[in-house]
This record gives structure tokens, sequence and C-alpha cells, in this order.
């Protein structure tokens, strides 16, 4: 296993247009976490999940945010009706139950124009 | 409020000293504190995790210190290398290792080093 991949690396879109990111996490991980990132920052938590189920989601985060983890494998993060403020990095980790280091991807950049 | 401080400023040190990294934290109570290791354009890598009843944890050239009195963290990498240049980031973790619970990570704004040869 190579560790968590997230596709694309990097996205620009215009405002108003929606995306999708996508999360495969280390294969025997049943934690998966979504964070964002912007430039001089720490990591911001935006959701959780344990297997398939979505335990958490940061107040933080406006209805046009939605993530899936459908069987509890991948997961996929996708934001509607963009915004300039929505760019950043967005992170996703991964970790095994038990265990409290978390693993990360290489992030996918948004870039709203 | 609760607020996670690092040294805002970057710390630049020559190679071989040994590099001190400050986490300071308020209104927190975490039952771990975490340090991660970032280079630009990538994830965080883990380095060391240290628990609330612990009062140090070494690996390597590393060693964290942990004063929950104080809410305070130190950071050090001895015989700095120009490849430890990177930014380091603390991260609290509230939660114990209950099954379920979320064990999201609260962030500070990290610390860039840099190592000169």
């Amino acid at each position: 296993d190579t560790g968590v991949s997230q596709d694309p690396r990097h996205k620009i879109t215009k405002r108003g247009q929606n995306v999708t990111f996508r999360c495969d996490p280390i294969s025997e991980h049943n934690r998966l976490y979504w964070y964002r990132q912007t430039l001089g920052q720490g990591p911001e938590f935006l959701t959780y999940f344990q297997n398939e189920a979505q335990l958490e989601k940061s107040r933080l985060l406006s209805d046009r945010f939605s993530a899936e983890r459908p069987k509890g494998s991948f997961s996929t993060l996708e934001i509607q009706r963009t915004e300039q403020g929505d760019s950043a990095m967005y992170l996703c980790a991964s970790s095994l139950e038990g265990y409290n280091e978390q693993f990360f991807g290489p992030g996918t950049r948004l870039t709203v124009l | 409020s609760q607020k996670i401080e690092q040294n805002s400023e970057a710390l630049n040190i020559q190679e071989g000293k040994t590099a001190t990294l400050t986490c300071n934290y308020t209104n927190y109570s975490p039952a771990y504190l975490q340090w991660y290791r970032q280079d630009p354009g990538r994830g965080p890598v883990f380095l060391l995790l240290i628990r609330e009843n612990e009062k140090e944890k070494r690996k390597e050239r590393l060693k964290v210190t942990f004063d929950t009195t104080l809410k305070q963290s130190l950071f050090h990498i001895t015989a700095s290398q120009p490849a430890d240049s990177a930014t380091y980031l603390c991260a609290l973790e509230l939660e114990k290792g209950n099954a379920g619970n979320n064990r999201k990570l609260i962030w500070g704004l990290g610390t860039s080093l840099a190592v000169n040869p």
C-alpha cells in the first residue's frame, strides 16, 4: 500500500461551479478525516467518518459542502456553487481504530477564480 | 477563547544546533498532543505523540515535553540538519481512544524552521 491518495492534486474552477474531490485511504483504515488548510494556517477539521458513517461535521462547513464514504473505503468531498473563499488545500487523512497517528494524503489544491 | 499558539516567527538555526519549537494552548484539556512535519505542497507527516500523563518522549533526534500545568509543549530537534527544514505543526487530540470517538486534531499555525548549512 502506498499510503493515502487524493485526486485531483490541483483543481481550478470558476465561481459558481461544483467540484468533487476523491480520497483513497490506507486500505485497512476505518477512520477517515477531511481537513482544509489555507496558506500560513494549520489544517482545519471539516468532517469525520468511521467506516461508512459520517459521525461529525464541522459547524464551519456550510450546506454547500457534502462528503460521502459509501462503502467505508474511498471518500468524496463535493463543494457546490464554489466561492472564492473556498480556495484552499483540502487534505484527507486516515487512521486505524485504536491508533492516534493520522496519515495524510498529498492534498487537493483548489483555486476558485 | 480557545487558542493554540506556536512560535510566530520563523526559526533560523545553524546546522548541528538544537532547534526548540514551542506550542502553547489555552482553554483546552487535550488527552494527547501530537507533532507533525509539513513540507511545502504536501500533507503533514506524523512525528511524535505525547499523552497527558507523560512528561517527555524521545525518538532518535527528536524530543517532546508536555507540561499540562503550563499548557505547553516543547519540541526539540538535536544535531539539526538542513533536511530538517520544514514547517512543524502541533496538534491537540481532545478525545481519549474510546471506540467511536472522533479523534479529530485541533491544529496550531505551525512554525517554519530553516537549518542553514
